[in-house]
């Protein structure tokens, strides 16, 4: 049981230029997430997706968007890439029916560098 | 928009001794306040969860202590343990189906 998968786990861009960061989930879990990790600002929300089908903002969302492609995949896109961007990136899944709890699930992250 | 405050940013302490993580949340539509443990490379794993209706909760080394009126909640982790070593987050419930996590606390265990 993979549980939720990141690709890639490592890549450096110039300024402007786009990626895709892609997330998987194996658990039929509903709600699924993307997060940004900075030092000493935690864990922010930039976009999540209720259920298939839906997506809706965080805290942060400015210079990505979302596509959530199946119940399984949400990828996160980058369309042109600032340093500001520069930042540890998680993918999260959860569903209270599924699971029982409000429990959300970690992929181990994809760690991005903006030059 | 800070709205889970989480307190100290750092801490060492002494192998055996107790670890104390504070969190306090502003006004949230909550059910369920759980802290979340990371090890450096690695992405968060809940660690232990509250919910409002109890004021604490115990799994082996780990409580949480839940203070509904003074909106704060705080993580102990009794006998440290090198491997207890690690970055942990609170985080609150938001309305629509969101978690807002606090800016995390980096542990030391020195053993």
């Amino acid at each position: 049981n993979a549980g939720v998968t990141q690709t890639p786990k490592f890549q450096v861009l110039k300024t402007g230029q786009s990626m895709t960061l892609q997330c998987a989930q194996d658990m039929n879990h509903n709600s699924m997430y993307w997060y940004r990790q900075d030092p000493g600002m935690g864990l922010r929300l930039i976009y999540y997706s209720a259920s298939e089908g839906t997506t809706d903002k965080g805290e942060v969302p400015n210079g990505y968007n979302v596509s959530r492609l199946n119940k399984r995949e949400f990828s996160l896109r980058l369309e042109s890439a600032a340093p500001s961007q520069t930042s540890v990136y998680f993918c999260a899944s959860r569903d209270r029916e599924v699971t029982g709890t409000g429990e959300l699930f970690f992929g181990e992250g994809s760690r991005l560098t903006v030059l | 928009q800070q709205q889970v405050k989480q307190s100290p940013q750092s801490l060492i302490v002494q192998k055996g001794g107790i670890s104390i993580i504070n969190c306090a949340y502003e006004n949230t539509a909550f059910d369920y306040f759980p802290w979340y443990q990371q090890f450096p490379g690695k992405g968060p794993a809940l660690l232990i969860a509250i919910r409002p209706d109890v004021s604490e909760k115990k799994e082996g080394r780990f409580t949480i202590s839940f203070n509904k009126s003074a909106k704060q909640f705080s993580l102990h982790i009794m006998d440290s343990q090198p491997g207890d070593s690690a970055t942990y987050f609170c985080a609150a419930p938001r309305s629509g189906n969101k978690l807002v996590f606090g800016a995390g606390t980096i542990l030391r265990v020195k053993s």
